[in-house]
This record gives C-alpha cells, sequence and structure tokens, in this order.
C-alpha cells in the first residue's frame, strides 16, 4: 500500500522559511519513472503545482516560485523534503505531497497525501 | 503557454452526461490527467494518458483530447460525483506541471 504524509509547522511568520517533509511507504524513489511532487491549495482556491524531484534527482520548479523553493530527497529515509523561503501571509494554503508516475507517455499525480495547513501570520 | 483554462462550474441531471474540458498550449504535446476533489477532502486521479483509470475509479469516468483541449467525460452522472475537478498537464517546455482553473460540477 502506497503512502504519504506531510508533516512541519502549521504556523510561520512572514519572512521565515518554511520546511516541509513528505515521509512516504511502499515505493522506492529509486525505481524508475517515480517522482515525488509538492502541491498547494489556498483555502477556496486551486490547486497550484509547485515543485517536483524525480528519480534520478532531477529537480523541477514552478516558474513563478522557483527562486523560494528547494526540493530534495532522502531515498534511505523515504523522505522528500520542501523549503520554500520569504514566507507571505498569501502563501497561506493546504501543501500535498502526491507521488507521479511519469513516462514518456502520461505523468498521473496518483497517490495524494492528506495535506498538511500552513498559515502565515505574525 | 504555462496556462491551462477549465470552465468555472457546469450542472447535470442525475444521470445525465456531462463534459469537462480543459484548455492550454501545451495539450497539444503532452496529455492531461484529471483529478476529482469533494469538499474537505483531497484530490483522487480518476483519469490519466489517453483514457485510463486507476482501480477502483467507475468506467462512467472517461478522458480524450483533441488539439489543444482535453475533456473528461462523466456519463451518467451520480450524486457522488458532485465535486471540483482540475486537469493538470506539463507546460510547452514539458519541465514544469501545472493545474487547470479548476470545474465545479453540481449534480441536480
Amino acid at each position: 500500500q502506497v503512502t504519504l504524509r506531510e508533516s512541519g509547522p502549521a504556523l510561520v511568520k512572514p519572512t521565515q522559511t518554511l520546511t516541509l517533509t513528505c515521509t512516504f511507504s511502499g515505493f522506492s524513489l529509486s525505481t524508475s519513472e517515480m517522482c515525488v511532487s509538492w502541491i498547494r491549495q489556498p483555502p477556496g482556491k486551486a490547486l497550484e503545482w509547485l515543485a517536483l524531484i524525480d528519480w534520478d534527482d532531477d529537480k523541477y520548479y514552478s516558474t513563478s516560485l522557483k527562486t523560494r523553493l528547494t526540493i530534495s530527497k532522502d531515498t534511505s529515509k523515504n523522505q522528500v523534503v520542501l523549503t520554500m523561503t520569504n514566507m507571505d501571509p498569501v502563501d497561506t494554503a493546504t501543501y500535498y505531497c502526491a507521488r507521479v508516475y511519469s513516462s514518456t507517455w502520461y505523468d498521473a499525480f496518483d497517490i495524494w497525501g492528506q495535506g498538511t495547513m500552513v498559515t502565515v501570520s505574525s | 503557454s504555462s496556462e491551462l483554462t477549465q470552465d468555472p462550474a457546469v450542472s447535470v441531471a442525475l444521470g445525465q452526461t456531462v463534459r469537462i474540458t480543459c484548455q492550454g498550449d501545451s495539450l497539444r504535446s503532452y496529455n492531461a490527467s484529471w483529478y476529482q476533489q469533494k469538499p474537505g477532502q483531497d484530490p483522487v486521479l480518476v483519469v490519466y494518458g489517453e483514457n485510463n483509470r486507476p482501480s477502483g475509479i467507475p468506467d462512467r469516468f472517461s478522458g480524450s483530447s483533441s488539439g489543444n483541449r482535453a475533456s473528461l467525460t462523466i456519463t451518467g452522472a451520480q450524486a457522488e460525483d458532485e465535486a471540483d475537478y482540475y486537469c493538470n498537464s506539463r507546460d510547452s517546455s514539458g519541465n514544469h506541471y501545472v493545474f487547470g482553473t479548476g470545474t465545479k460540477v453540481t449534480v441536480l
């Protein structure tokens, strides 16, 4: 059974750096075509893709947030970490991690974590 | 282009068919996937690739594409299909992903 779970602070202050950890089980991020991605959703708004790391340690970032994001993996711990610098109240959202199967023919965010709500406020 | 545009809301009578569309230049090169999100719940993959459904997704959900447009069709909509639906694909560079603006489906 594949599961993913997000963890991190529920509240951060403006200008602080947010660090989120995605701990997963049931698959290996060393397996070809396997990836983990971060997505966020502000309250009442649409999903927004943030970043993705693949089995080969290639990293991809949202163009609009690229300067603030860093994604990394620890394959031995089955964890993927996302850091976002210079947090602002507009970054208040539920942050999800998801497994992504990425092949030549399709991409599928097939398993999602339950999400973690992050509020940015002083 | 890095945008995927969806109609904000559609409604369908119980048991009827509804088509949800997603439009963007990148869809000419990349397949879309579709996600269902019920109120207060996490997104769930319902269709991916040309027209594939994960295990457990009813066959009333199907996908198609033509040109710069992808569609999710619910044939015989049920009350439990009332949800927000999002498309996803790569952008034109192929190095980034983007979610659509979302469509709220109401089953009457």
